[in-house]
C-alpha cells in the first residue's frame, strides 16, 4: 500500500531561521515524490518534485527537498524563512510503477513564521 | 480560460439532492482528478481519469460517480448528498506519467 505521513501537524519558526517540513513515505516501488503549497481558500500549488537524479531538489520560491531513500523520506527545507512562507503544505506520491496515476497527499501540515 | 476552474465556487445542499461539481481544464492534460479535503484528513482521492472515456476509483468513491466525455471536462456527480459530504473539493489534471498536478480553487460544498 502507498501512504505519506507528515508527522508535524503545525511547525513554528521565527523569520530569517531555517524551516524543515517533515515526509516520510511508503510505496512499493520507486516513488515519485512531490511538494505542495495551500494559501488559506485557494486551491494546491506545485512547489517541486523528485523523479530521479540528484537527492536534492530545489523549487520555487527558495524551497529545497532531500530524498533520502533509506529513511523513506523526502523533508522540505528552506534557509531562510520569510512571514509569506506561512501556508499549508503538503507531501505526495506515487509509484512509478502504477499505470494509473494515482497520488497520495500526506494530512498537511500548518507552517507558522513570525516576525 | 486559464488552467483549470470549477463551479460553483460554495454551495449549500439539501440532503438527498443530486448535486454535479464542474471541472473544466483547457490544458489538454489527460489525467484529470477528483479530491476532497477535510480538516486532519488532508486529500483523499475521489475518482481519477487517465484519459477520455476512462474513469477509476480513488480512497473514497463511494456516494461518487464522475465521467470523462472528453479531454477537458471532468464532473463529479453526487446522486443523493449526505451530511458526511460536506467538504472542500478540488479538481486537478496532470499530463501522464511523474508530472506535478494542477489544482483549481475548489468547491465548498455543505449538505445540511
Amino acid at each position: 500500500a502507498q501512504s505519506v505521513a507528515q508527522p508535524e501537524d503545525q511547525v513554528n519558526v521565527a523569520e530569517g531561521n531555517p524551516l524543515t517540513v517533515k515526509c516520510t513515505y511508503s510505496v512499493s516501488g520507486n516513488p515519485y515524490l512531490f511538494w505542495y503549497v495551500q494559501y488559506p481558500n485557494r486551491g494546491l500549488q506545485f512547489l517541486l518534485k523528485y523523479i530521479t537524479g540528484d537527492n536534492l531538489v530545489k523549487g520555487s520560491y527558495g524551497f529545497e527537498a532531500e530524498f533520502n531513500k533509506s529513511q523513506t523520506s523526502f523533508h522540505l527545507k528552506k534557509p531562510s524563512a520569510l512571514v509569506s512562507d506561512s501556508a499549508l503544505y503538503f507531501c505526495a506520491v506515487r509509484d512509478i510503477r502504477d499505470n494509473f496515476n494515482k497520488f497520495y497527499f500526506g494530512s498537511g501540515t500548518k507552517l507558522n513564521v513570525k516576525p | 480560460i486559464a488552467g483549470i476552474t470549477q463551479a460553483p465556487t460554495s454551495q449549500i445542499l439539501a440532503a438527498g439532492r443530486r448535486m454535479t461539481l464542474r471541472c473544466t481544464q483547457d490544458m489538454r492534460h489527460n489525467a484529470m482528478y477528483w479530491y476532497r479535503q477535510d480538516l486532519g484528513l488532508g486529500l483523499r482521492l475521489i475518482h481519477y481519469s487517465n484519459t477520455a472515456g476512462t474513469t477509476g476509483k480513488g480512497e473514497v468513491p463511494d456516494g461518487y460517480s464522475v465521467s470523462r466525455a472528453n479531454t477537458d471536462d471532468f464532473p463529479l456527480t453526487l446522486a443523493s448528498a449526505v451530511p458526511s459530504q460536506t467538504s472542500v473539493y478540488f479538481c486537478a489534471s496532470s499530463l501522464r506519467g511523474g508530472h506535478e498536478q494542477f489544482f483549481g480553487p475548489g468547491t465548498r460544498l455543505t449538505v445540511l
